[in-house]
């Protein structure tokens, strides 16, 4: 399957600090990646669809000042944490589609990026 | 509303035995369904995908089941072993915007396996 990485792999920030989070897919070409959260013991939940050269569609409920993504090229996009606080600390991962010919349709994730605000 | 819901949180199954896993969907319109692999601490690791004019799809050691009728999923995973201990989700796809489509995961079930 594709590949996708992320860096950092954990984070601990004071609270008002921003924070980036990369997301790279190391073997393919992505248009599209997608950021997920997931808070202990639940279920991944999607924050933001990541669109290269164009804005980011947001989930219903997701703040787009405060959580920022570049999608720059087609194997970066980057989420950026404004002004973090304690409520923000979760598990952040992305995901992206392996588009090349014979590839799956389905997503693939990295391996996500623990962020504890203090 | 929508949603993907799964009917066991935690499962325990004997080293070697056989093991199901069940998710029920609500979207009649969802046509790929994903189960995925979650150990602590890590991403989601894809097992196995089964798009909606399918009923049946067999990997390794897993097999996807899709019922429609009644909007049922579910995964087998023959002879456990203790690497597949973990939290797996189902995941469905609504529509066919090819690229730009997004997933709605359920709950998750935990599965241990005993030694």
């Amino acid at each position: 399957g594709a590949v996708v990485s992320q860096h950092p792999s954990w984070v601990i920030c004071k609270s008002g600090t921003s924070v980036k989070i990369e997301c790279r897919s190391l073997d393919f070409q992505a248009t599209t990646m997608f950021w997920y959260r997931q808070f202990p013991k639940q279920s991944l939940m999607l924050m933001a669809t990541s669109n290269e050269g164009s804005k980011a569609t947001y989930e219903q409920g997701v703040e787009k000042d405060k959580f920022l993504i570049n999608h720059a090229s087609l194997t970066l996009s980057t989420l950026t944490v404004t002004s973090a606080h304690p409520e923000d600390s979760s598990f952040y991962i992305c995901s992206a589609r392996d588009p090349r010919p014979g590839g799956q349709e389905t997503q693939y994730f990295g391996p996500g990026t623990r962020l504890l605000v203090l | 509303g929508e949603s993907v819901g799964l009917h066991l949180p935690t499962l325990s199954v004997q080293e070697g035995d056989n093991s199901i896993i069940n998710c029920a969907y609500s979207n009649s319109a969802s046509d790929y369904f994903i189960w995925y692999k979650q150990e602590s601490g890590k991403g989601p690791q894809f097992i196995i995908d089964i798009r909606s004019n399918m009923d049946k799809r067999q990997g390794q050691r897993v097999t996807v089941l899709l019922n429609k009728t009644v909007k049922h999923l579910s995964l087998q995973i023959a002879a456990t072993q203790p690497g597949d201990s973990a939290v797996y989700f189902c995941a469905e796809r609504k529509g066919s915007n090819f690229g730009n489509e997004k997933l709605t995961f359920g709950t998750g079930t935990r599965l241990t396996i005993i030694p």
